[in-house]
C-alpha cells in the first residue's frame, strides 16, 4: 500500500465551481501535512500547510482528520489558473523527508 | 522565485553514456535532494544530503550517485545510462531549520536514454 494515496482525477469543473480533493496516508506517525501544486511540466511548489484545526488561504481551505488519516483541500470559486496537479505531501517529523502522493489533476474550463 | 538551477533541462543520450545532471542553489541551504518523477506518477526521493560531505540514498533505489563537495552544488551522475533511466529528475533544497515543509525545486532535467 502506498504511504500517500490520492485520486488521480482528472477533475473537470467549470469556472466558479467548488471542488474538493481528498488524500489518505497510511503512517499514523505522520506529523506534518502539506499541499503542493505542480503545473504541467513544471516543478512542484508549496501551496499551503495543513494544520490540525484546519486552515484557509483565500479560496483554499485545508483540513486534517487524524483519526481517519485523511487530508482534504477545498477550492472555492475555481479559476482557469487553478488548473494544475495538486500533490498531497506528508512528513513523519520535523526535518524528516517529505513523501509525495501521485497528485490529483484539476482542469477548470471556461 | 527560488534560486535553484538545474542543467541540462533536456538531454537525449545513447545507452551506455555517462551523464551528470547539475544542480546549484544560491540560498545557502544545507539540505538538498534529488527526486525522480515519471509522467503521472509521484515524486520518488533517490538521494539527499544534509550538508557538505553528507549523502544518503533515498526511498527509491537508484543506480545513480551523488556528491556534495560544496554547499551550493549537488550533482547526480549515471555512469552508464540505460533506457530505464528515462525520467524527469528534480533537484530541491531546504534550509537546515524547519522551513514549514517547503522545498524549493529546480525546473527539472528531463532525461531520455535511447
Amino acid at each position: 500500500r502506498k504511504e500517500v494515496e490520492q485520486d488521480p482525477g482528472p477533475f473537470n469543473v467549470p469556472e466558479g465551481a467548488t471542488v474538493a480533493f481528498n488524500c489518505t496516508y497510511s503512517n499514523s506517525a505522520s506529523q506534518s501535512f502539506f499541499w503542493y501544486r505542480q503545473d504541467c511540466r513544471k516543478e512542484p511548489k508549496l501551496l499551503m500547510s495543513v494544520y490540525s484545526s484546519g486552515n484557509e488561504d483565500g479560496r483554499f481551505t485545508a483540513q486534517l482528520n487524524r483519526a481517519s488519516q485523511y487530508i482534504s483541500l477545498l477550492i472555492r470559486d475555481s479559476k482557469l489558473s487553478d488548473s494544475a496537479t495538486y500533490l498531497c505531501v506528508v512528513r513523519r517529523s520535523s526535518g524528516d523527508k517529505l513523501t509525495f502522493g501521485t497528485g490529483t489533476r484539476l482542469a477548470v474550463r471556461p | 522565485e527560488a534560486d535553484i538551477y538545474q542543467t541540462p533541462r533536456y538531454l537525449v543520450i545513447g545507452t551506455g553514456k555517462k551523464i551528470t545532471l547539475e544542480c546549484s542553489q544560491t540560498m545557502g541551504h544545507d539540505k538538498m535532494y534529488w527526486y525522480q518523477q515519471d509522467p503521472g506518477m509521484e515524486l520518488h526521493l533517490i538521494h539527499y544530503s544534509y550538508g557538505v560531505n553528507s549523502t544518503e540514498k533515498g526511498d527509491l533505489s537508484s543506480e545513480s550517485t551523488v556528491s556534495r563537495i560544496r554547499t551550493e552544488h549537488f550533482p547526480l551522475t549515471l555512469e552508464s545510462a540505460r533506457p530505464s533511466h528515462t525520467s524527469q529528475y528534480l533537484c530541491a533544497s531546504s534550509p537546515r531549520q524547519d522551513s514549514g515543509g517547503e522545498l524549493f525545486f529546480g525546473e527539472g532535467s528531463r532525461l531520455t536514454v535511447l
